[in-house]
């Protein structure tokens, strides 16, 4: 069964600094996967995906991922943290049945940047 | 244009009330989901449409109505709902539903639902 776990529930960083959001994936196959962010009180929005083609993925913002296959991983990265940065980030894989396309969450990370 | 509406944005009801819950996309996509979110946790899938038929339900108690009228409008009717259902739900949209292509799902702001 596919499944996502996000190692860190919270993760502080000050602005300017690099962010590293963790993620490890278990998939019986090449998986779909997805960062997706969502500040308070909206919906989410689409950082980026890894689709089997290239290993490492550049997203909005800034960020980007790498699909480590020897280390079942798709952390997320950004070089330099900026204010509007601070948010839950999901990652996320997709679980095909066939017939529909099922989007699995991991529990989160929230990211505060400080001054 | 990427955007998923819905509303209201705010839905206040009592646990003998009905209302109903909208979202449009006119983004040509042929898949729509319903989720809800629970405060501090991830979203929950509970419904999907693909090309205007329901094909997915994940259990969901029947006092959750869902409703696909065209390939652009999702509803969700509510109805006798208990206050543990008070949640955002969120609604979104993809281009199809699976494979061999997959095709990133676009999610609306929500309808903060509180039942009292």
């Amino acid at each position: 069964a596919q499944s996502v776990t996000q190692l860190d529930s919270h993760v502080s960083v000050s602005e300017g600094t690099p962010v590293l959001l963790r993620c490890n994936y278990s998939s019986s196959y090449s998986p779909s996967l997805f960062w997706y962010v969502q500040h308070p009180n909206k919906g989410l929005q689409l950082l980026l995906k890894y689709t089997s083609a290239a290993t490492l993925v550049k997203g909005i913002n800034g960020f980007e991922a790498e699909f480590k296959k020897s280390e079942t991983s798709f952390h997320l990265t950004k070089p330099s943290a900026h204010m509007s940065d601070a948010a839950e980030y999901f990652c996320v894989v997709e679980i095909n049945t066939g017939t529909a396309s099922k989007l699995t969450f991991g529990t989160g990370t929230r990211l505060q940047v400080t001054l | 244009d990427t955007e998923v509406t819905q509303t209201p944005k705010h839905l206040v009801m009592g646990m003998t009330n009905k209302k109903s819950l909208k979202c449009e996309q006119h983004m040509g996509h042929r898949a729509m989901y319903w989720y809800k979110q629970k405060a501090k946790k991830p979203p929950e899938l509970m419904f999907v449409y693909s090309y205007e038929k329901l094909s997915i339900n994940e259990s969901v108690p029947s006092r959750f109505s869902p409703e696909c009228p065209n390939s652009s409008l999702l509803n969700l009717h509510l109805h006798a709902l208990q206050p543990e259902d008070s949640a955002l739900y969120l609604c979104a949209s993809s281009q199809d539903r699976g494979r061999p292509h997959s095709y990133e799902q676009y999610f609306g702001p929500g309808t903060r639902l509180t039942v009292t």
